[in-house]
């Protein structure tokens, strides 16, 4: 069974603030990949990252990085001097190699201007 | 290229009727997935196909619920009868599926109000 935990359900940081979004997982795959989506006030959802299990090398786009770590079974999702736009549920999920997809609870994300 | 097309937007019908939700993945992916996302729940696998064929409907929550792929231009969620506690956002989302997951390409959803 797949499970991926989201133990923030709200956060509320003050703008320029950084802020990391957590994500736990559970999988007896040995193969397997995770994804960060967002899905902004507008409603929908917006792929963000895709990781395979191989491939432990942190990401950083623009404000945004990635800090996957298979020891602890995290995939922890930092935004960099936060800004209003950011204000999104943002979802963590999980693959085990094939398409089903299982998304965690997701984690609610205030930026305060 | 135009993205995954759901409708209607918006949906509001009385308990007891029957519903249908439609959806036009994009052109060429050949996986398609219908998720339902609610407050307690949060978004949930009710069912995905690869090329056009149910891989796995688990998550149907019960008989009133079917789903079909007649091609794969083309894909419908049926809820018969509906019921007040079937009320949430239906998604669907569709990828190309190769030798690894792909991302997955949602919809606007649909917000299905059941009264």
């Amino acid at each position: 069974a797949q499970k991926v935990t989201q133990a923030q359900t709200e956060i509320s940081v003050v703008e320029k603030e950084d802020v990391t979004l957590d994500c736990v997982y559970e999988t007896r795959d040995t193969t397997y990949y995770l994804f960060w989506y967002k899905q902004p006030p507008s409603g929908e959802l917006v792929f963000l990252i895709r990781r395979n299990s191989f491939d432990e090398q942190n990401e950083i786009s623009g404000r945004y990085s990635w800090n996957f770590q298979k020891s602890t079974s995290s995939f922890n999702f930092t935004i960099t001097a936060s800004q209003v736009v950011d204000s999104a549920v943002y979802f963590c999920a999980l693959s085990g190699g094939y398409q089903k997809v299982t998304f965690g609870i997701g984690t609610k994300l205030q930026v305060i201007p | 290229d135009a993205g995954v097309i759901q409708s209607p937007r918006h949906e509001v019908t009385e308990m007891g009727q029957e519903v249908t939700l439609r959806c036009k993945p994009i052109s060429g992916h050949n996986s398609l997935f219908w998720y339902r996302q609610t407050m307690m729940r949060g978004l949930e696998l009710l069912i995905y196909f690869n090329n056009n064929v149910p891989i796995d409907d688990s998550g149907m929550p019960e008989d009133r619920f079917s789903a079909k792929m007649p091609n794969a231009s083309f894909s419908t969620l049926k809820i018969q009868p509906s019921e007040p506690r079937d009320s949430a956002v239906y998604f669907c989302a569709s990828s190309l599926a190769r030798d690894r997951v792909s991302p997955l390409h949602f919809g606007n959803g649909t917000r299905l109000t059941v009264t």
